[in-house]
């Protein structure tokens, strides 16, 4: 099955400074790659996502690449705020398939 | 429009002793997913729902979990009998169909096994 890997676990920026989570996967069947933002005790919530025949997706502040030859996708914050401190999951599926796969979490925290 | 609803938020048992969350999706959501969060974990699913039918089932542990979806809305995952390793939180989500990769999850359930 699909094996994803989420790094680094725990990530500390400064308020206006960028962040980078990385994810790798196994599956190249792979599709479908969404990122999530669970604040503590809250609900995953759906950030950003990309579909395998894209390289790269800008939403304001946040993007996302997908590199499919080395089967890894990246979540890129830019000018982070201290609202932004939460942890930060990465999935992996094959789309029509529907099943995700997660990482492990990264926390992020913003120091202002 | 109303989220994902689950319930309880929180519960507190003894260990072997049954337990039940209810999931409601999100209006003309057709799939709905179980899902495990462990502490410091990523969510990890449990069984995924077309409509009444369970296609993915692989990760329940079928000798103490069970789950219906009857008339192919509301969910409710059963546990009997609760282990202490069964604490975790217990989420729900649910997508418009299986060609919609979107999934929408509700606030979980915190279960803790004594």
């Amino acid at each position: 099955g699909e094996n994803v890997e989420q790094h680094p676990s725990t990530l500390s920026v400064q308020e206006g400074d960028s962040a980078v989570i990385k994810c790798t996967y196994s599956d190249s069947a792979s599709n479908y790659f969404p990122w999530y933002k669970q604040e503590l005790g809250k609900r995953p919530q759906l950030i950003i996502d990309i579909r395998s025949n894209v390289g790269e997706k800008k939403d304001q502040r946040i993007a996302v690449t997908l590199n499919k030859t080395a089967k890894h996708f990246s979540l890129h914050i830019t000018e982070t705020q201290p609202e932004d401190s939460a942890v930060y999951f990465c999935a992996a599926s094959k789309g029509n398939a529907g099943k995700s796969t997660f990482g492990d979490g990264t926390t992020l925290t913003v120091k202002p | 429009e109303a989220g994902v609803v689950q319930s309880p938020r929180y519960k507190i048992i003894e260990k072997k002793q049954p337990v039940a969350f209810w999931c409601n999706p999100i209006s003309g959501h057709n799939t709905l997913y179980w899902y495990r969060q462990n502490l410091g974990q990523g969510p990890e699913l449990l069984i995924r729902y077309e409509n009444e039918e369970a296609v993915d089932d692989s990760q329940l542990p079928k000798d103490r979990f069970s789950a219906e979806r009857l008339k192919g809305v509301d969910s409710t995952l059963k546990i009997q009998p609760a282990e202490l390793g069964d604490s975790a939180v217990y989420l729900c989500a649910s997508s418009l169909d299986v060609g919609s990769d979107t999934q929408y999850f509700g606030p979980g359930t915190r279960l803790t096994v004594l």
